[in-house]
């Protein structure tokens, strides 16, 4: 069975950097048939995708258009997990933080995360 | 607001059906398919309804779904107690190149 375990801090400081992992059991982050994403989930947003990366022969990563200046995820082959930066954040940025597998639909979501950015 | 638009709430006795609708565009749910998620407060959301009105394993024959143009549904039949969750619609929008979800309805069962 697919497994997905986020890890990280709940408390960022305004104007520095959000970062999260999502350590995958039960299957590859290299794997052809899979794309690994990250959502987010806040009261006034809703439930916001931010962007996900996969592989298919290389790596490849796309990003929402709403956070594109500020995001990278990567994956860490070694460690089979997946993770999210986001730079810059704002008390905006406050949400509860998913990593999901997709590519067509999300069968498999982590326990969430939520962050607050506050100082 | 969400790209895709749900009634933010529904309601149903037990042993009801309840519809809850998910409007898009040309450009997501005009093109591609429909997935809906339900979530209980505090916990992840579930897969509950893929490509339409696939059921995954372990999901009911209770819930349905369907989709015409740019609006989807999903119909849940014999409503139970603990059907009361939130119900999220999501498709890919083929201009945003990402996906996109409704704001999400409140389903209480009175």
């Amino acid at each position: 069975q697919i497994q997905l375990q986020q890890s990280g801090p709940g408390l960022v400081k305004p104007s520095q950097t959000l970062s999260l992992t999502c350590a995958i059991s039960g299957d590859s982050v290299s794997s052809t048939s899979a794309t690994w994403n990250w959502i987010r989930q806040s009261p006034s947003r809703g439930l916001e995708w931010l962007g996900r990366t996969y592989y298919r022969s290389k790596w490849y990563s796309y990003y929402a258009v709403s956070v594109k200046s500020r995001i990278s995820i990567k994956a860490d082959t070694s460690k089979n997990q997946v993770s999210l930066q986001l730079n810059s954040v704002t008390p905006e940025d406050t949400a509860v933080y998913f990593c999901a597998r997709g590519p067509s639909h999300f069968a498999f979501w982590g326990q969430g995360t939520l962050v607050t950015v506050s100082s | 607001q969400s790209v895709l638009t749900q009634p933010p709430s529904a309601s149903g006795t037990p042993g009801q059906r309840v519809t809850i609708s998910c409007s898009g565009s040309s450009s997501n749910v005009g093109s591609n398919t429909v997935n809906w998620y339900q979530q209980v407060p505090g916990t992840a959301p579930r897969l509950l309804m893929y490509s339409n009105n696939q059921r995954p394993s372990g999901v009911p024959d209770r819930f349905s779904g369907s989709k015409s143009g740019a609006s989807a549904s999903l119909a849940i039949s014999g409503l139970q107690s603990d059907d009361e969750a939130h119900y999220h619609c999501a498709a890919w929008d083929d201009s945003l190149q990402g996906w996109v979800f409704g704001g999400g309805t409140k389903l209480t069962v009175l």
